[in-house]
């Protein structure tokens, strides 16, 4: 069926270091994996999203690969910052919609 | 990008009755979408809307009671009907995600039943 799992449902670091956040899914037909982050009482906003004919893609500080073959991907957070403490939801496309795993709440620490 | 709008943002409703959430894009889209985001919890599809044709709705969600309507390529509504506190969460609508492009939410609906 259309599942995505997400984990960690939470997970505190320390400013400055990394964080990372992995989600598997069960369809191999799934070809678009989007991240979203979610502040408080906000609405969701994509900060990175990766197509299945990449493992890898970079923005700054934020990555995400994706191994197709192991039907995961993960979510790569260097040198955080206390403004990235939010909710971070993965996504796999199922046909012409979205499943969204869980949620991580990441809190950075000063 | 297109900007999506929603509304009203909040309510707070009596059980038993009913309220209807709109949802507005600046531009055409085909599809758009309906979530229910609990407390604390992921965002659940309740249905996509097409324009002309009926909604398709999700394993659990039925349309009596979350009728959607789709006048056109820029609009639609979204009706929580015959409300109990368990219905009390926000309601998002959406478009793009899937195949392959950006999803896009509006503010989000807070919605409290008493």
């Amino acid at each position: 069926g259309e599942n995505v799992e997400q984990h960690p449902s939470t997970l505190s670091v320390q400013e400055g270091d990394s964080a990372v956040i992995k989600c598997t899914y069960s369809d191999s037909a799934s070809n678009y994996f989007p991240w979203y982050k979610q502040e408080l009482g906000k609405r969701p906003q994509l900060i990175i999203d990766i197509r299945s004919n990449v493992g890898e893609k970079k923005d700054q500080r934020i990555a995400v690969t994706l191994n197709k073959t192991a039907k995961h991907f993960s979510l790569h957070i260097t040198e955080t910052q206390p403004e990235d403490s939010a909710v971070y939801f993965c996504a796999a496309s199922y046909g012409n919609k979205l499943v969204f795993g869980a949620g991580t709440i990441l809190r950075v620490k000063s | 990008s297109a900007v999506i709008s929603q509304k009203p943002s909040r309510d707070i409703c009596q059980r038993g009755t009913s309220l209807t959430i709109q949802c507005q894009v600046d531009s055409q889209v085909t599809m758009m979408f309906w979530y229910r985001q609990q407390p604390g919890q992921s965002l659940t599809l309740i249905a996509t809307a097409n324009q002309g044709s009926e909604a398709t709705y999700e394993s659990g969600f039925v349309i009596d009671k979350f009728p959607i309507s789709r006048p056109n390529l820029t609009f639609s509504t979204l009706t929580v009907s015959n409300m109990s506190p368990e219905d009390s969460s926000i309601y998002l609508c959406s478009f793009g995600g899937a195949p392959d492009t950006e999803a896009f939410f509006g503010q989000g609906t807070r919605l409290t039943v008493v």
